[in-house]
């Protein structure tokens, strides 16, 4: 069975300081994974995906994400943290497959101190 | 084109009350979803259909109903509302899941009282 484990329920930085986001999964054949970011309020938006292609994936904003398939995990980075940053971002695994099914990490509160 | 839309925005409602969470999305998408996001819970999956006529249930599916009678909606039913659904719920679609990821709504805040 396939799932999602997201290592820190919050994470607070410094504006400017890297950001690390820590992912990971669990899936007996090749999943696809995605990063997405939920501001206060909002609906969820895809920040980036892994689809077999380039282990380091880039995505929007300036965040990137490295698939890791002997440490199953999908970290997600940043090098400098803007104030814009502060949201909740979720891990998601797709099964292999369009089974039409996501599974979600429990989600990470990325906190951004001036 | 705008997207994923999802009506209302927010819905209060008593206990063993029904409703309809309307769901459209104007992309031509064959997959679409049902979640439901409560604090600390990330998001969890209600009912989704891979293409008009087809539905299946997902993690969460009890108190709920799902029909896909057209490519365009996805409405959710409550049958008869409890407390312990007062919940955010998104709907989603997507041309290819595996490739492409989901679009999502901008949610309805339910609260069951």
């Amino acid at each position: 069975a396939q799932s999602v484990t997201q290592l820190d329920s919050h994470v607070s930085v410094s504006e400017g300081t890297p950001v690390l986001l820590r992912c990971n999964y669990s899936s007996s054949y090749s999943p696809s994974l995605f990063w997405y970011v939920q501001h206060p309020n909002k609906g969820l938006q895809l920040l980036l995906k892994y689809t077999s292609a380039a282990t380091l994936v880039k995505g929007i904003n300036g965040f990137e994400a490295e698939f890791k398939k002997s440490e199953t995990s999908f970290h997600l980075t940043k090098p400098s943290a803007h104030m814009s940053d502060a949201a909740e971002y979720f891990c998601v695994v797709s099964p292999s497959g369009n089974t039409g099914k996501l599974i979600f990490g429990q989600g990470t509160t990325l906190q951004v101190k001036p | 084109n705008a997207g994923v839309t999802q009506t209302p925005k927010f819905q209060v409602l008593k206990t063993g009350q029904s409703m309809t969470l309307q769901c459209a999305q104007d992309m031509n998408h064959e997959y679409m979803s049902w979640y439901r996001q409560d604090p600390g819970m990330g998001l969890r999956l209600i009912h989704y259909s891979v293409g008009a006529g087809i539905t299946d249930q997902g993690e969460v599916p009890n108190g709920y109903n799902v029909s896909r009678s057209t490519t365009e909606d996805f409405p959710l039913r409550l049958l008869s509302a409890a407390p312990s659904q007062t919940s955010v719920y998104f709907c989603a679609s997507s041309y290819s899941p595996s490739s492409g990821g989901y679009t999502f709504g901008s949610g309805t805040r339910l609260t069951v009282v």
